[in-house]
């Protein structure tokens, strides 16, 4: 069935610096949600993912979907406290009724 | 309002226990999910539920068994509860069940079994 690598697994990074997390796929993609879920909380949506090539801006996030639509990634930008969390892709990968999501990249951020 | 609720949202019992887990969305969504969060975090689906007909079932043990009384409410039953079902779940909706469209989470049950 569909699967959705995602990597690394962890980054602690120090306030200020860039972090990315990766999203990979030996099939290609339908389309890539990305999830944002706080220490304690539930997955909250961030943004979708569906064209070819497609870059999607939330002010210091960066979103990109792949030429060949079977990765994507997160960037954020001179990190700060309040993006602390585990961010998942997430892909219906052709399946309704399914997202499968990646594993998740844990952010701790070091004030 | 929330947009979707789920209660109880602890849950600490023995084994061999029933138990059972609401939700409820106030979206108009006709789609519903559960999730099942492991301690390592991973996010698995469990079921899927379309206007209360039953979508997906990922393979999911039969000691749990979903219901879905209208297309507004998702329930999850737990029979016979093991070490190994310990986790948070999570109940979802989107608007239809379609690839493209946003999930919305509920703030999760940690089942704890003891």
């Amino acid at each position: 069935g569909q699967q959705v690598m995602q990597i690394p697994q962890y980054q602690h990074v120090q306030e200020g610096e860039d972090f990315t997390t990766y999203c990979n796929s030996s099939t290609t993609l339908s389309n890539i949600q990305w999830y944002k879920q706080r220490p304690g909380g539930h997955p909250v949506f961030l943004i979708q993912l569906v064209k070819s090539g497609e870059v999607k801006k939330q002010k210091r996030l960066t979103f990109q979907f792949g030429e060949a639509k079977k990765n994507s990634s997160l960037h954020i930008t001179a990190t700060q406290t309040t993006d602390v969390g585990t961010y998942f892709c997430g892909s219906g990968g052709g399946s309704n009724y399914k997202l499968t999501f990646g594993k998740g990249t844990l952010l701790t951020v070091n004030p | 309002d929330t947009a979707v609720s789920q209660t109880p949202k602890y849950l600490v019992t023995q084994m061999g226990n029933d138990k059972s887990i609401k939700c409820e969305q106030n979206l108009g969504h006709d789609t519903m999910y559960w999730y099942k969060q492991d301690s390592k975090k991973f996010l698995k689906i469990m079921f899927s539920y379309n206007n209360k007909e039953l979508i997906i079932n990922e393979t999911v043990p039969n000691r749990f068994s979903p219901k879905s009384p209208d297309k507004a409410h998702l329930n999850l039953h737990i029979n016979s509860l093991e070490l190994g079902d310990s986790a948070v779940y999570f109940c979802a909706s989107s608007q239809g069940g379609g690839v493209t469209d946003t999930q919305y989470f509920g703030p999760g049950t940690r089942l704890t079994v003891l």
